[in-house]
């Protein structure tokens, strides 16, 4: 069965570093996700993607993220200037463009800033 | 804010049915009720939606009222592996999840 993959599972980084996290959707979709877990707390939205452009995005999503579809398989969130609150599990999600709409997500990168 | 309001923890024995309610009182006409798990700290796992029929799939039932203000989501014959957090979530289809706090079902021997 398909499935939505990311990598890396872990990432460590240091305050103020770059980093980019990666998926790869299942491959008929069309529609692109990206969900924040800060440990303990509730799943977030972060942004969705169409048709290459942000069709939504949370206030969370702030000019510290962007994301990008740089090929047909990948889609990538980055975080420009990583800070200790960035620190949490980050989803992946993608979904077809017909009913019923559900969203498959995949295994999460966890994402520790020191 | 999520939309819904359901317990903050059920149990359940291995082998006997898990019932979680969700209350969505409301709930517009054409927004469904969609229920996800998330087993400890893995990706949300989609389970089973409806609009007001009730619906059964290979994992679960979904029970709608008839004025669609609540909702039960059953797992027939629960087993270890059951044991996750339960979202109840209502939504047009084509809006980004809302996850509230969930039900964590402690599924027990």
């Amino acid at each position: 069965e398909p499935e939505v993959t990311q990598t890396p599972s872990h990432q460590v980084t240091q305050m103020g570093q770059e980093v980019i996290l990666r998926c790869v959707p299942i491959s008929n979709h069309l529609y692109f996700y990206w969900y924040r877990q800060i440990l303990g707390q509730k799943v977030e939205f972060l942004v969705s993607f169409y048709n290459n452009e942000i069709s939504e995005k949370s206030e969370i999503f702030d000019d510290q993220f962007s994301v990008e579809r740089p090929d047909g398989s990948n889609f990538t969130l980055k975080i420009r200037s990583t800070k200790l609150e960035d620190s949490a599990m980050y989803f992946c999600a993608s979904r077809t463009g017909q009913p019923p709409y559900e969203q498959y997500f995949g295994p999460g990168t966890r994402l520790t800033v020191t | 804010d999520a939309k819904t309001t359901q317990p903050p923890s059920m149990d359940c024995a291995e082998g006997r049915a898990a019932n979680l309610p969700c209350n969505h009182s409301t709930i517009s006409g054409n927004e469904y009720v969609y229920w996800y798990r998330q087993i400890h700290s893995q990706g949300p796992q989609y389970i089973i939606h409806g609009l007001k029929n009730n619906e059964t799939n290979e994992m679960a039932s979904l029970i709608i009222t008839e004025d669609r203000k609540s909702s039960t989501l059953i797992l027939p014959h629960a087993t270890l592996r059951d044991t996750a957090v339960y979202y109840c979530i209502v939504r047009d289809g084509y809006s980004t999840l809302t996850f509230g706090k969930g039900t964590m079902l402690l599924v027990s021997p």
